[in-house]
Parts: C-alpha cells; structure tokens; sequence
C-alpha cells in the first residue's frame, strides 16, 4: 500500500515550452501532497504545498506563476513548469500526504526534467 | 524553528563493518525524525522514523536509530554493511503546525566497499 507514482519519469522539453509533471496517491487519498526539487549532490527543497481544492502554498522564493501547481482531486496533483528554462532542469519529487494516518508522507519516484 | 543537521556528507565503509550516519537535530516540540533512503535517480524510500514512542527504532534492511534527547541526536546506524547499502541518506524532522512539512538535512552519502 501507500503508492505514489509520478508521470512522466522523465522529459525533455525545448527551452520556452510547458511540462506537466502528474503526482498520484494510487491506494489512498491524500488531501495534500507537497512538490520537491532536488540539483544534483543536494537535498530536497520544498517548492510548495498543495491542498485539495485550494490554492498552493508556495515556498519563499519560488516563483509562483513559473511553477503552477492544481491539486484538483484527493488522488492527483500537477506542477506544471511555465516557459522553461535550461536552468529549471532538475529532479522533481513529490509526495503525498495519507488523510487518514495524518503525518506521514510517501514519495513518488521523481521526474527528470531536462531543457535544452 | 526546527532543523536537522547530518554530520559528514560522505561517509565509506568496507563490506561488514558498521554503518553509523550522523543527524542532530534542532526542535523547541518533541520531534518526529525521519531517516530516507535515496538510490540513484529515484524517490525517497523510508526508513524508520522516531514518534515519542520507543528511543530506539528500528526499521527496515537492518538499520536502527536511536533519539537523545539529551545530546539532540537520531543516528542512523547498522551493524554490518551491505553492498546494496551504497545510496544517499537523509536526516528529517516534522515541522509541527500546519501541513507538517518535512525538513531534511544536506544528505550523506555511503559508499560500500569490497
């Protein structure tokens, strides 16, 4: 149990495109997930937190209109990456939170992100 | 504010020796700690994870950590290291309040060798 998966896996993406990143609670409903980015040799940043139904709460200094988060169901979450830069070429994580076992996170396998 | 701080950001040990990762950690609320594992181009994996119940916690692939509260530590320890234990480390505390967001230390990373 407590599966998150993250599509896709991995993207390329030209530099000025959009990407969509999708997060999945797969056997439990998650009324938060959070969004992660990790550069390589380093450890995970929080970019924001996403709620069911309501807006993301975003992290100090991350651009809110560059990285657009929708959390439009208790199963999915979405960080789309608005004009892409080579310099938002990353590793992206997320994870999600039970609503019922309340604490703890699971986390997805991560989506390699490369502008080019 | 709560933070954790892991001591040595590359740590190598031969096959079968022990395995000791160090975090200390910085909370004004009893902590939840957490330690994760990270392989190569992949998501976290828990480990084991301290709740105010027993000090001494035990988790998965034989590792096992100890809070002290007195010296404000969770080290990550096992007793004899696995090939397979090669992959990258982190250190987390709960946030209390809010959406509990998890704070993870810098990470360290563990070579195995023959």
């Amino acid at each position: 149990g407590a599966v998150v998966s993250q599509h896709p896996s991995w993207v390329i993406c030209k530099s000025g495109t959009s990407v969509k990143i999708e997060c999945r609670s797969l056997d439990f409903q998650a009324t938060t997930m959070f969004w992660y980015r990790q550069f390589p040799k380093q450890s995970l940043m929080l970019m924001a937190t996403s709620n069911e139904g309501s807006k993301a709460t975003y992290e100090q200094g991350v651009e809110k209109d560059k990285f657009l988060i929708n959390h439009a169901s208790l199963t999915l979450s979405t960080l789309t990456v608005t004009s892409a830069h080579p310099e938002d070429s990353s590793f992206y994580i997320c994870s999600a939170r039970d609503t019922h076992t309340g604490y703890e996170q699971y986390f997805g396998p991560g989506t390699r992100l490369t502008v080019t | 504010a709560q933070s954790v701080t892991q001591l040595g950001s590359h740590v190598s040990v031969s096959e079968g020796a022990l395995v000791l990762l160090r975090c200390n950690y910085s909370s004004s609320v009893p902590p939840y700690l957490f330690w994760y594992v990270q392989y190569p181009n992949q998501g976290l994996q828990l480990l084991l994870k301290y709740t105010s119940a027993a000090t001494l916690v035990k988790g998965i692939n034989g590792f096992e950590a100890e809070f002290k509260k007195s010296e404000t530590s969770f080290h990550l320890t096992k007793p004899s290291a696995h090939m397979s234990d090669a992959a990258e480390y982190f250190c987390a505390v709960r946030m209390s309040g809010g959406y509990n967001k998890l704070i993870f230390g810098a990470g360290t990373r563990l070579a195995v060798h023959p």
